[in-house]
């Protein structure tokens, strides 16, 4: 079974700085995809950013980046810039083969202090 | 934001009462999960189906059950609630679309049970 952990259940970070969220998961899947969600305080949860593990090439929205290595089985997000309303809560999920079902991480807690 | 909604987002009953938590999404999904996440934030599948009059318990035990008569339609149902399904209960949804699994979240709802 695939597993994912986040072992930084908290995090902090000023305003305009930038900071790496930690993520590593465990599959025998060669398959699959990884993703970032942000769940803001009593607000929806949606997703920041994709990676198919096919590419080699990390993926990138705006301020938000992945720094993917396949065969460490990591996948990192960084947060450049932040801003007041990056604050939330961050889950890091896998996704393999054609199991549609996700596989989430505990999440990090991310505070902005300005 | 994703077209997944869900009712109530706040409810506070007594002990006892038999409830049903809404979800539905004007996606044209096929597939629907409910998760429940605890206190600290932890996400718990406990069902999901992959289509109508189709449904699955998820990774976690829970004594509600789940209906998928209409393909949007996909509620939650507690025939007698106890203060330990206080929760916050979130709705999502995907679609087979190559192989991205990407899942659409709902708003959540608030449960406490007292």
């Amino acid at each position: 079974a695939q597993t994912v952990t986040q072992s930084q259940p908290e995090m902090s970070v000023q305003e305009a700085e930038t900071v790496t969220l930690s993520c590593t998961y465990d599959t025998s899947e060669s398959d699959y995809y990884l993703f970032w969600y942000k769940q803001p305080p009593s607000r929806q949860m949606i997703l920041v950013i994709r990676q198919e593990a096919y590419k080699q090439q990390n993926a990138t929205e705006n301020r938000f980046s992945v720094n993917f290595q396949k065969a460490a089985k990591s996948f990192s997000l960084k947060i450049s810039d932040s801003q007041l309303g990056d604050a939330a809560m961050y889950f890091c999920a896998y996704g393999g083969g054609s199991n549609y079902k996700l596989t989430f991480g505990k999440g990090t807690l991310l505070t902005v202090n300005p | 934001e994703a077209d997944i909604y869900q009712t109530p987002r706040y409810l506070v009953i007594g002990t006892g009462k038999k409830i049903t938590l809404e979800c539905s999404q004007t996606m044209g999904h096929d597939k629907m999960y409910w998760y429940q996440q605890d206190p600290g934030m932890e996400l718990h599948l406990i069902h999901y189906s992959y289509g109508v009059n189709s449904t699955e318990k998820g990774d976690l035990s829970s004594e509600s059950t789940v209906s998928r008569i209409r393909t949007e339609h996909f509620p939650l149902t507690l025939e007698s609630a106890r203060p330990s399904h206080t929760s916050q209960y979130l709705c999502a949804s995907n679609e087979f679309s190559g192989r991205l699994n990407e899942q659409f979240f709902g708003p959540g709802t608030r449960l406490t049970v007292l």
